[in-house]
C-alpha cells in the first residue's frame, strides 16, 4: 500500500525566504504524484502534478517540485515566497493503474510580510 | 459551471442519529471519493467509487456508508457507529487515474 511523508508539520517564512516542502513516498510501482494547496476557507485546488517525463515539474503561481525516483522525493520548492501562499499544502501519491489517492499529514505554511 | 458541489456546508446533529451528506458533480467523471480531514492528520479516505453501482471501503470505512445509483452522485452516510464522527468531510472526483477536483467540504458537529 502506499504511503506519504511530509516531514515539516510548521514551517514559518518571511516574504521573499526560499521555500523547500519536503514529501516522501512509499510504493513498489509506478506512481503518480501531486501537490495540493488548501488556502484559508477555500476547497483544496491542484498546485502541480508528475506522471510521466520530465521530473521537474512546473506548476501555478511560481511553484514547482521535482521527482527523484531513487529518493522517492517528491519535494515543493518556490524561490521567493510571498504573503499570498500562506496556506496548507498537501502532497500525494497514486499508483499508477487507477490506484486510491493516499494524502500525506500536511503542512501549515505561514509568510509573514 | 462545472463542478461538485457538497450540502450541506454545516451541520449539526446529536450522537446516535444517522447523517447523510450530499455529493453532485456535474464533470462527467467516472470516479468519486469521499475523505475525512482532521487537524494534523491530513486526508484520509473513507471511500471511494470507479463506477455507477460499484464502491470501495478506503481507509476508514468503518462507521460509514455509500451508495452510487447515478454517476453524478455519491452520498455518504455517516451512522451512528462511528466513533468520532465529527469532522471535516470532502469529497472529490476524477477521470480515471486523473487529478482529483474537490468540492467545498462539510463540516459535521456531533453534539
Amino acid at each position: 500500500a502506499q504511503s506519504v511523508s511530509q516531514h515539516n508539520h510548521h514551517v514559518i517564512l518571511s516574504e521573499a525566504a526560499s521555500l523547500e516542502l519536503g514529501c516522501n513516498y512509499s510504493y513498489g510501482g509506478t506512481v503518480n504524484l501531486f501537490w495540493y494547496v488548501q488556502y484559508p476557507g477555500q476547497h483544496l485546488q491542484l498546485l502541480l502534478k508528475y506522471f510521466s517525463g520530465d521530473p521537474l515539474v512546473k506548476g501555478i503561481k511560481g511553484f514547482e517540485a521535482e521527482f527523484i525516483k531513487s529518493k522517492f522525493s517528491f519535494n515543493l520548492r518556490k524561490p521567493s515566497v510571498q504573503w499570498s501562499d500562506t496556506a496548507e499544502y498537501f502532497c500525494a501519491v497514486q499508483g499508477t493503474g487507477f490506484q486510491k489517492l493516499v494524502f500525506g499529514t500536511g503542512t501549515r505554511l505561514l509568510v509573514s510580510p | 459551471d462545472g463542478g461538485i458541489t457538497q450540502s450541506p456546508k454545516y451541520l449539526f446533529r446529536k450522537e446516535g442519529q444517522n447523517v447523510t451528506l450530499s455529493c453532485e458533480q456535474n464533470l462527467n467523471h467516472d470516479a468519486m471519493y469521499w475523505y475525512r480531514q482532521d487537524p494534523g492528520q491530513g486526508l484520509r479516505l473513507i471511500y471511494y467509487s470507479q463506477i455507477v453501482n460499484d464502491f470501495q471501503k478506503g481507509d476508514i470505512a468503518e462507521g460509514y456508508s455509500v451508495s452510487r445509483e447515478k454517476k453524478e452522485s455519491f452520498p455518504l452516510t455517516v451512522t451512528s457507529a462511528q466513533k468520532n464522527p465529527t469532522a471535516f468531510y470532502l469529497c472529490a472526483s476524477s477521470i480515471k487515474g486523473g487529478e482529483l477536483f474537490f468540492g467545498e467540504g462539510s463540516r459535521l458537529t456531533v453534539l
